[in-house]
């Protein structure tokens, strides 16, 4: 079955604490991408990737990084989390990036306090 | 700033009403998706416009794609409470193949 799978899902963490959310997909894809929800403000392109180690700023990228050492996986790094950056994070990933379907996966829900 | 703005932010409307749902922008796309996205999940796909002036339909939902590709529309005919969830328009700029933006979305609530 074709997958974005996202981990932890749910996480409550302390400030200035490092952590790493995991994305993996496999469905071959060349493109993946982070975003960020946040109420009223829809989703947010943080960090996005083309291929393998090519990776490019989104609208957010201030607090966070990814790296793309493989085609499957597209980690998100937060290397001091602040109360800032809690909020519902999709990584996605799609043949390229040149308006095929993206995939969600199924969010991952931060808390930093 | 958001570069695709829609319109309105809540929708609320009785089963059979019909709904519309505008997505429009100041830049141009190559090309622009609508989503729908439930409680908990994460967005799906629901289609993709490509050529200005396209017209797509899918069951019960007709979507638009403007002349200048500037703009969307999501138009909903006899709404069901099914229909209820969160619609975002997004959509790869003309000038940034990799650069995927979001409008902040539409809530729909359709009741029986």
């Amino acid at each position: 079955e074709a997958q974005v799978t996202q981990n932890p899902r749910y996480l409550i963490t302390v400030t200035g604490k490092k952590l790493t959310v995991t994305c993996s997909q496999n469905m071959n894809h060349e493109y993946m991408s982070w975003y960020r929800q946040d109420p009223g403000l829809g989703l947010r392109q943080i960090y996005y990737s083309m291929n393998v180690e090519v990776t490019d700023k989104g609208d957010v990228p201030e607090g966070y990084k990814v790296s793309r050492k493989e085609k499957r996986n597209f980690p998100l790094i937060l290397e001091s989390p602040s109360p800032n950056q809690t909020s519902l994070y999709f990584c996605a990933s799609s043949l390229s990036g040149a308006g095929n379907t993206i995939y969600f996966g199924e969010g991952s829900w931060l808390t930093v306090v | 700033t958001q570069l695709l703005e829609q319109s309105p932010q809540f929708l609320s409307i009785q089963e059979g009403e019909n709904l519309t749902v505008y997505c429009n922008s100041s830049s141009v796309f190559s090309s622009l998706q609508w989503y729908r996205q439930e409680p908990g999940e994460g967005p799906v796909l629901l289609v993709t416009v490509v050529t200005g002036g396209e017209v797509k339909k899918l069951k019960r939902l007709t979507f638009q794609f403007g002349d200048a590709r500037k703009d969307s529309s999501l138009h909903i005919t006899a709404a069901q409470p099914g229909d209820t969830g969160l619609y975002l328009c997004a959509g790869y700029l003309t000038d940034s193949w990799g650069k995927f933006q979001f409008g902040a979305g539409t809530q729909v609530v359709v009741t029986p």
